[in-house]
């Protein structure tokens, strides 16, 4: 299984910033593309699946560049509440998930 | 119950001890996953059961011993562990886990917090 490599951080913002984490995979034939949001002693959740043509939620904007096998999350107008852990995550091939080690976010008052 | 759900929340126990983590998806969904979580490094994925078959074993030492009777159930069976397993073991679950633009990746339980003495 390869390689999904994240900077771990840690980010510290302020409220309202935007900050964008990045995370390059390994193996190009990977299919499936997520980002995971993981608070502390709590399991990873779902934020958002990353889709080739890019995909946005209110705040949150992922996009995918095959070429460079590279993904990105960008946050705009930072919470409180985003403070967390955010996992890459790849599927390559079959079932399993492979996980990034996480970058870790603390949005600051 | 919804979800998928981890019992016990928390283990305390000795390296000669047998004692089992159960986990249970009310989602009907096909595949089972454990994964294992330390401090400082990625999840490491441990067993995938895909309908209660298992597909995948990723290099697990024989102390850990899964088994899924069926689709909704996993267990993860435990003895003569070693300090160095204590960590937090997550079950997941999944659809049909072949990608593409339908893929939701996994719904996770809360987890079980391993002690290792």
């Amino acid at each position: 299984r390869k390689e999904v490599e994240q900077d771990p951080g840690p980010f510290n913002v302020p409220e309202g910033a935007t900050v964008a984490f990045n995370c390059t995979y390994s193996n190009s034939a990977s299919q499936s593309f997520f980002w995971y949001r993981q608070d502390c002693r709590k399991e990873p959740k779902l934020l958002m699946s990353v889709y080739s043509s890019g995909n946005e939620d209110g705040r949150f904007t992922a996009q995918l560049n095959r070429a460079s096998q590279y993904i990105s999350l960008l946050i705009r107008d930072s919470k409180l509440s985003d403070s967390a852990t955010y996992l890459c995550v790849v599927r390559e091939t079959g079932y399993a998930l492979n996980f990034g080690k996480g970058t870790s976010l603390l949005v600051t008052p | 119950e919804t979800g998928v759900t981890q019992t016990p929340r928390h283990l305390v126990m000795g390296m000669t001890n047998k004692k089992s983590l159960k986990c249970e998806q009310h989602l009907g969904h096909n595949a089972m996953y454990w994964y294992k979580q330390s401090a400082k490094k990625p999840l490491e994925l441990m067993f995938v059961y895909n309908f209660k078959e298992q597909t995948e074993n990723n290099s697990v030492p024989s102390r850990f011993s899964p088994e899924c009777p069926n689709s909704s159930h996993l267990f993860l069976h435990l003895h003569t562990l070693q300090p160095e397993d204590s960590a937090l073991y997550l079950c997941a679950s999944s659809q049909d886990g072949t990608g593409g633009g339908q893929d939701s990746g996994y719904t996770f339980g809360s987890g079980t917090r391993l002690t290792v003495v």
